[in-house]
């Protein structure tokens, strides 16, 4: 099994430009979410789905689009890409909402720099 | 809102313990937690649901009370490979949406 796979693993935009980060997983979960981190902070969610087609917002969702047509695929995009977007992103996956003995497998994140 | 870890960061010499608590002003489901190496995604540890009970993985284990909406992290006889950042996430509603503490440091010295 590859886990949960993010791609690209590296990343710089121009201010302004759009790109989407592509986030697979393998393992039927249902259950995904987009975080980001900032350097020496912890994780905050952008975006979660609890299944395919259904999606909602997380604590800082401005400036990100996601969807999710099939179970194993949750792309996020940024629509206009600013300074403030550099980070680490990383996608998330659990069998269910983590109301179970299920925690997060995490991908291996997407480094982003935006100049 | 997210929950507050404590200590930011500890130092540790091998084979000493520590303890790292998460608090949440909400009523939680279940806290889980994970640890994250330098330059590297976050390493799911455990999860614990409400009810209060203590789980075990290696050397560490975990509570969670309930009441208290508090969860603490034990490492015992810790080893160099214990080194790295810790994370809580909590989950405070059905949707099953996780929010993270800001870690805490971890650093084991010989």
């Amino acid at each position: 099994n590859a886990g949960v796979t993010q791609t690209p693993k590296f990343q710089v935009l121009k201010t302004g430009q759009s790109m989407t980060l592509q986030c697979a997983q393998d393992m039927n979960h249902e259950y995904m979410s987009w975080y980001r981190q900032d350097p020496g902070m912890g994780l905050r969610l952008i975006h979660y789905s609890v299944g395919a087609g259904i999606t909602d917002q997380g604590e800082v969702p401005n400036g990100y689009n996601v969807s999710r047509s099939t179970t194993e695929d949750f792309p996020l995009r940024l629509l206009s890409a600013a300074p403030s977007q550099t980070s680490v992103y990383f996608c998330a996956s659990s069998s269910n909402n983590l109301l179970a003995n299920y925690g997060y497998t995490f991908g291996s994140g997407t480094r982003l720099t935006v100049v | 809102q997210q929950p507050v870890q404590s200590p930011q960061a500890v130092i540790l010499r091998e084979g000493e313990d520590a303890v790292i608590n998460c608090s949440s002003s909400k009523a939680l489901y279940s806290v889980h937690w994970y640890r994250q190496k330098h330059g590297e995604a976050p390493v799911f540890l455990m999860i614990l649901l409400k009810g209060g009970e203590q789980k075990g993985h290696e050397k560490i284990s975990a509570s969670f009370n309930e009441k208290k909406q508090q969860s603490s992290l034990y490492l015992t006889a810790s080893q160099l490979s214990y080194s790295g950042t810790y994370f809580c996430g909590t989950v405070s509603n059905n949707a099953g949406k996780s929010t993270f503490g800001d870690g805490t440091t971890l650093t084991v010295k010989p």
